[in-house]
């Protein structure tokens, strides 16, 4: 697709219950990035892969948040056991990189899943 | 822990002035860029600056970098309405192969017209 794509766009879900988060990235894009934003807040990295490996897995919050990313494309992002403290909107961004030391480049970012855990 | 952090928190200013922007950071870094977020929407990037870079230019945008005091600045001249939105600087420090971008808090700016 042209952009980055998230779904689903709203999610509420009662408390304990597991959520899928699905981001669809720029074909091409081999870096892909998971961050959380709550109400009012800056973004909190949460995951970031290069291809489908997982260099840097330091922001998740817990074992109940897991990511995966399969054919160096789609990811979904796995929180089980959801709590009320889950509630934020989950942003996906995918980058081209380039060479290895290059640096991130411009993060292109989808518009977010918001999750609602009552 | 923040890596960058945004200031002022908040800005409001008239149509026509110029709004500035400013971002220090802890760490040494690849690159810097500034990010812009209209209510309920993902960001947008704006402008990057490496490392080696002192200034850059973008249309109504102007980024400095001082990487002696860890500070960046954003400079929106002949603001207007439609620049009302939150701003975000992002660093991309050294960590060797792998690079992820860390995130201030922003900063929202409002433009009256």
């Amino acid at each position: 697709g042209a952009g980055v794509s998230q779904s689903p766009s709203n999610k509420v879900t009662e408390k304990g219950k597991d959520v899928e988060l699905r981001c669809d990235p720029i074909s091409g894009h081999t870096a892909l990035y998971w961050y959380r934003q709550s109400l009012g807040q800056g973004l909190e990295f949460l995951i970031y892969f290069q291809g489908n490996s997982a260099p840097d897995k330091s922001g998740l919050p817990s074992d109940r948040f897991s990511a995966e990313r399969t054919g160096g494309s789609v990811s979904t992002l796995t929180i089980q056991r959801t709590q009320q403290e889950d509630s934020a909107v989950y942003l996906c961004a995918s980058s081209l990189r380039i060479r290895e030391l290059a640096g991130a480049g411009e993060l292109f970012f989808g518009e977010g899943s918001r999750l609602t855990v009552l | 822990s923040q890596q960058g952090e945004e200031d002022p928190q908040a800005l409001s200013i008239q149509e026509g002035e110029n709004a500035t922007m400013n971002c220090s950071y802890k760490t040494s870094i690849n690159n810097l860029q500034w990010y812009r977020q209209n209510s309920g929407r993902g960001l947008v990037h704006l402008i990057l600056i490496r490392s080696n870079e002192r200034e850059k230019h973008s249309g109504r945008l102007r980024v400095t970098l001082d990487t002696s005091k860890k500070s960046s600045s954003l400079l929106i001249t002949a603001s207007r309405a439609a620049d009302t939105a939150s701003y975000f600087c992002a660093t991309d420090a050294m960590t060797g192969a792998n690079s992820k971008l860390t995130f201030g808090k922003g900063i929202t700016l409002s433009v009256r017209p």
